[in-house]
Formats: C-alpha cells, structure tokens, sequence
C-alpha cells in the first residue's frame, strides 16, 4: 500500500520561511493534500495539487510537487507564531480498487518569537 | 451548521462496552471516511462510504468494529467490545465527490477505554 513519510519536528525562526517535507511512494497518486491542526482543533484544508502540476502558490503558502522523486512540499513564507501547529501530507491513490487518502505521521511546526 | 459535525465530543467507556460515534457529513457531500488518529500517530483510513455504493472497509482494524451509513447522510460507527488500544480520536470527513475534492473533517470525537 501507500506509505506517505514526513520528518516529525520543524523549527523555525518568526518571519523566517518554513519548508516541510513529504515522500509517498505511490506514483498512481493524484491529489496530494496538506493539512494543518492545531492543539484541540480538528484538521484544516490548507491547500492540494493535482499530480500533473509542479507547484501552486497561494498567498504565503507554495506547494511543489517532483514527481519524479515523489517528493511534496509545503513552503510557509514569514512565519508566524499562528502558523505553530501540527501539519499533515496526505496522497489520494488507488487502494484495493477504491479511492483512498493516505496520510503522513504530520510535522510539528514550532515558530519561535 | 454549514461544516461536519460529530458527536459526543468525548467519550470515556470501561473496557468492554459497545460504542458509537456518530458523523454528520456537509449536506450534499457523497462520500464519507472515518479515521482514527491514536495519540502521537498520524491519521489511520477506516472506512469509505461513496453513494449507494458498497463501502471500502478494507481499513477497519478488526470485526468489532462497524459503520453504516443511511443514504448520503449520517454515519455511525460502531466498536463493540472496546479495548484500550481503541482509545484514540475518531475523525469522519466528507467530501461533495470521491477522490481528488476537498475532505472536510469533523471536530473528532475523543475515546477514552479505562
């Protein structure tokens, strides 16, 4: 099946840029989603690229996809102290003939004043 | 309310006991998921209801647990005989189509078995 990786921990700086990493291993996937929780919330669409895109920007947010390489990621510009969450790649792909969506372990995204 | 809602927010049973969480999907949305999230683990797929289709199970971890749907509306999902290690957040989501739109999720509800 589908195995979608994600590093546990980011560090950043505020107004510094975040970069957050996803791998997934199946190259049938065509949406590949990120979402973002935040303590006691429940998951929040942030933004989603089709497979046959390279990169999709939109406001402080810049999704870009390699193919290739199955590699996603998720650039916040300026971070922000809000931006301090938990954030979750997610691949929509074939699994047993239906449409599933599989997704990372998250990244802790800790934004420091 | 315009969003996904589940309930109760929080459950806490003893070991042993049958539960159920109910889903209220966005009005409209066809398909419907569950998943379960356990305490510093990501997201686990449970199930996946699209229209009068027959659900995707392939991800319920054993027989005790269930899920229905009536129609495109509520789910509920059922865990009979609860253990500890189904203590976790149960989240549903619901999309207007299935594969490649938005899942929107519920607030999750939170299990406790003591």
């Amino acid at each position: 099946g589908e195995d979608v990786e994600q590093s546990l921990f980011l560090s950043v700086r505020e107004g510094d840029s975040s970069v957050i990493n996803c791998t997934y291993t199946d190259s049938s996937s065509t949406y590949l989603y990120w979402y973002k929780q935040e303590p006691g919330a429940g998951l929040q669409l942030l933004t989603y690229i089709f497979s046959n895109m390279d990169m999709k920007q939109d406001q402080r947010l810049t999704v870009l996809l390699n193919k290739k390489d199955k590699h996603l990621s998720l650039r916040i510009a300026d971070t922000q102290t809000g931006d301090s969450a938990i954030y979750f790649c997610a691949v929509l792909g074939l699994g047993g003939g239906y449409q599933k969506v599989t997704f990372g372990t998250g990244t802790k995204l800790q934004v420091i004043p | 309310g315009a969003g996904v809602s589940q309930s109760p927010s929080n459950k806490v049973t003893e070991k042993g006991k049958d539960v159920e969480l109910r889903c209220d999907p966005i009005s409209g949305h066809t398909a419907l998921y569950w998943y379960r999230q356990r305490l510093g683990q990501g997201l686990e797929f449970l199930i996946y209801f699209q229209g009068n289709s027959a659900p995707d199970k392939s991800g319920l971890p054993s027989d005790r647990f269930s899920a229905e749907r009536t129609g495109e509306s509520v789910s509920t999902l059922t865990i009979q005989r609860t253990q500890q290690e189904d203590s976790a957040v149960y989240l549903c989501a619901s999309s207007l189509v299935s594969g490649g739109n938005e899942q929107y999720f519920g607030p999750g509800t939170r299990l406790t078995v003591t």
